[in-house]
């Protein structure tokens, strides 16, 4: 089964400056996909970055880029420019590549709180 | 707007009490699961389905039972609410299949949340 870990329950930065959540997961599998997702207190679940394994090519989506270490299982986020509204619960997930059954599921980690201070 | 209602949003039942929870979709998404969200612990899958009359067991599926009649609906029901079933509840839904991962249309899409309290 595979397990994804974040290993800081929370962290904080200035605003405007870059801050890195770390991620790391255990699979004997070749092909997956990660994820980060943000929760801010409204709790809703959103998308921020995904990385397919079978890319060499680290994800970015505007002030988010991922650091996708795939020999040491690493998934590193890093926020640039941080904002007061990226303050939120942000967490690492891992999916499997196959098709049928369990191979859908999201696993998660336990999360990351992260405080933007202004 | 399409995506996935899921109600009611806070509900305090007492111990002993039943319930469901109900999670509908509006994007034809054959996969559909329900999570649990409790402080320190993440979200960890109680429950999932990938099509009408498949349901299958997640991570921590003791207490809760769900069905799924059709592609659209995935009720969670709590036969006898426990305190330890005090927590924060997802449902979530996707594509399945490899090739919709590669499409515009990857990646779950959740529901707003249940905030549940048993006393």
């Amino acid at each position: 089964a595979q397990t994804v870990t974040q290993s800081q329950p929370e962290m904080s930065v200035q605003e405007a400056e870059t801050v890195t959540l770390s991620c790391t997961y255990d699979t004997s599998e070749s092909d997956y996909y990660l994820f980060w997702y943000k929760q801010p207190p409204s709790r809703q679940m959103i998308l921020v970055i995904r990385q397919e394994a079978y890319k060499q090519q680290n994800a970015t989506e505007n002030r988010f880029s991922v650091n996708f270490q795939k020999a040491a299982k690493s998934f590193s986020l890093k926020i640039s420019d941080s904002q007061l509204g990226d303050a939120a619960m942000y967490f690492c997930a891992y999916r499997s590549f196959g098709v049928g059954g369990s191979n859908y599921k999201l696993t998660f980690g336990k999360g990351t709180l992260l405080t933007v201070n202004p | 707007n399409a995506g996935v209602t899921q109600t009611p949003k806070f509900q305090v039942l007492k111990t002993g009490q039943s319930m469901t929870l109900q999670c509908a979709q509006d994007m034809n998404h054959e996969y559909m699961s329900w999570y649990r969200q409790d402080p320190g612990m993440g979200l960890r899958l109680i429950h999932y389905s990938v099509g009408a009359g498949i349901t299958d067991q997640g991570e921590v599926p003791n207490g809760y039972n769900v069905s799924r009649s059709t592609t659209e609906d995935f009720p969670l029901r709590l036969l006898s609410a426990a305190p330890s079933q005090t927590s924060v509840y997802f449902c979530a839904s996707s594509y399945s299949g490899q090739g919709e991962f590669s499409g515009p249309n990857y990646g779950y899409t959740f529901g707003s949340g249940t905030r549940l309290t048993v006393v």
